[in-house]
């Protein structure tokens, strides 16, 4: 079964230092998300990424994030500067458009959990 | 935008007994996700259903999509000790066939009590 890997799986990082989450998504997926979890709390969509660029993006995901998938295979989410309430575990999830233009389930990573300190 | 309300917040089931978790939204579902969740870690995916009047079963777990497409209910038969973790559902929000985020509800917690 195919899987959507992320790295690192925790991460502790002091306040005001950039992070850089890591994901591969599925090979032929199409889609790509961000979405974090503040412990005890809901999931939140942070950002969607298609064909090289930002589809949408909420109002959590403001400047001090960005996204890249610098080289085809991987996908990643920078936090230029963290802070204390960035603590969460973020997930990357990919999804595929079937064909005949019916779209298909997601698929979550893992999750990093991130702690700022 | 879309809203996802689940109930109970919490379950506590003695195990062997059935229990049913529901998911209901405030517009019409077009594609609704089960997840389950131990505490703090990953999400596993269980179902999706798309059609209204659509079930799906996988084990002991049997989801169902009512004909409005608004609400979906998650049942465990015999419920074990496995079954313990927060449970969460999640939707598309429309039928575009784009690139569409998921809403997720707040999660139910259940407990199997032996």
């Amino acid at each position: 079964e195919p899987e959507v890997t992320q790295t690192p799986s925790h991460q502790v990082t002091q306040m005001g230092q950039e992070v850089i989450l890591r994901c591969v998504p599925i090979s032929n997926h199409l889609y790509f998300y961000w979405y974090r979890q503040i412990l005890g709390q809901k999931v939140e969509f942070l950002v969607s990424f298609y064909n090289n660029e930002i589809s949408e993006k909420s109002e959590i995901f403001d400047d001090q994030f960005s996204v890249e998938r610098p080289d085809g295979s991987n996908f990643t989410l920078k936090i230029r500067s963290t802070k204390l309430e960035d603590s969460a575990m973020y997930f990357c999830a990919s999804r595929i458009l079937r064909p005949g233009g019916k779209h298909y389930g997601y698929t979550f990573g893992s999750g990093t959990r991130l702690t700022v300190v | 935008s879309q809203e996802l309300e689940q109930s109970p917040q919490s379950l506590i089931v003695q195990e062997g007994k059935n229990l049913t978790i529901n998911c209901t939204s405030s517009k019409t579902l077009y594609g609704l996700y089960w997840y389950k969740q131990k505490y703090g870690e990953g999400l596993i995916f269980l179902m999706m259903l798309q059609k209204g009047g659509e079930e799906k079963s996988h084990e002991k777990i049997t989801a169902k999509l009512d004909e409005k497409k608004q609400q979906s209910s998650l049942h465990i038969t015999a419920s074990q000790p496995s079954h313990a973790g927060i449970y969460l559902c999640g939707a598309d929000g429309s039928d575009n066939f784009g690139n569409e985020k998921l809403t997720f509800g707040t999660g139910t917690r259940l407990t199997i009590i032996p």
